[in-house]
């Protein structure tokens, strides 16, 4: 079956350096995204990776490694506002997204 | 970037009515929209893809007749949940992607439904 793993929580102090990790098993891939939730919001998109490596994008960056089934979203300068759910998913070979549970970060001051 | 509407935000119903959730791409057409539902503290679960002009395709386990789905133009999908019951009660979602180019899926802000 088609399994996307990610921590359900995780805890930082603002300023820090936080690393989601997301391994996933799916039938194909046509690319894994991040997405950031706030409780009660619909995600934003956050991220596309869909050729091995790190791509940066201000204080976020997430990377991919195809080979082995996993990506990371890597935050740095943490600040309270990034306190969020943190949806990793992968479009398999039928351009269906099959989602994380989400990893709830909490931001300490 | 493009912007999905979604409408109502939340609403509460009494248990046996209707509720229908309107999602409008407002600047792209979208021929391919996608209704989620999520229940606290769990990830995203599909339930339908709309497609426009077309019967919408559904997810094993979600009921058809419960959950009509009409996307009747490029920039309209709506979900009517029918008899609506308590269980029903949860985070509706639509999405629509934008082109051909997979990364252009967009959310529209979502939908609280409760049901008493």
């Amino acid at each position: 079956g088609q399994n996307i793993d990610q921590p359900t929580e995780m805890t930082a102090t603002e300023g820090a350096i936080v690393q989601i990790n997301c391994t996933y098993q799916t039938s194909g891939f046509n690319g894994l995204f991040w997405y950031q939730q706030h409780a009660g919001e619909a995600p934003t998109f956050l991220s596309y990776n869909v050729l091995d490596g790190l791509e940066e994008k201000g204080r976020f960056s997430s990377f991919l490694s195809r080979s082995k089934g996993y990506s990371y979203l890597l935050l740095k300068e943490l600040q309270m506002k990034d306190s969020a759910s943190y949806l990793c998913a992968v479009m398999d070979s039928n351009y269906q997204l099959i989602w994380g549970a989400g990893t709830k970060l909490i931001i300490k001051p | 970037g493009a912007v999905v509407s979604q409408h109502p935000s939340w609403v509460i119903c009494k248990s046996g009515t209707s509720v229908k959730i309107e999602c409008r791409s407002l600047d792209f057409q979208a021929t391919t929209m996608f209704w989620y539902r999520q229940f606290p503290k769990q990830s995203l679960m599909l339930m339908a893809t709309s497609n426009e002009g077309s019967k919408a395709t559904y997810e094993q386990g979600v009921e058809k007749d419960k959950f009509l789905i009409n996307h009747a133009s490029l920039t309209l999908s709506t979900l009517t949940v029918t008899s609506a019951h308590p269980e029903d009660s949860s985070f509706y979602i639509c999405s629509a992607r934008e082109g051909g180019e997979v990364e252009k899926l967009f959310f529209g802000s979502g939908t609280q439904l409760s049901v008493l």
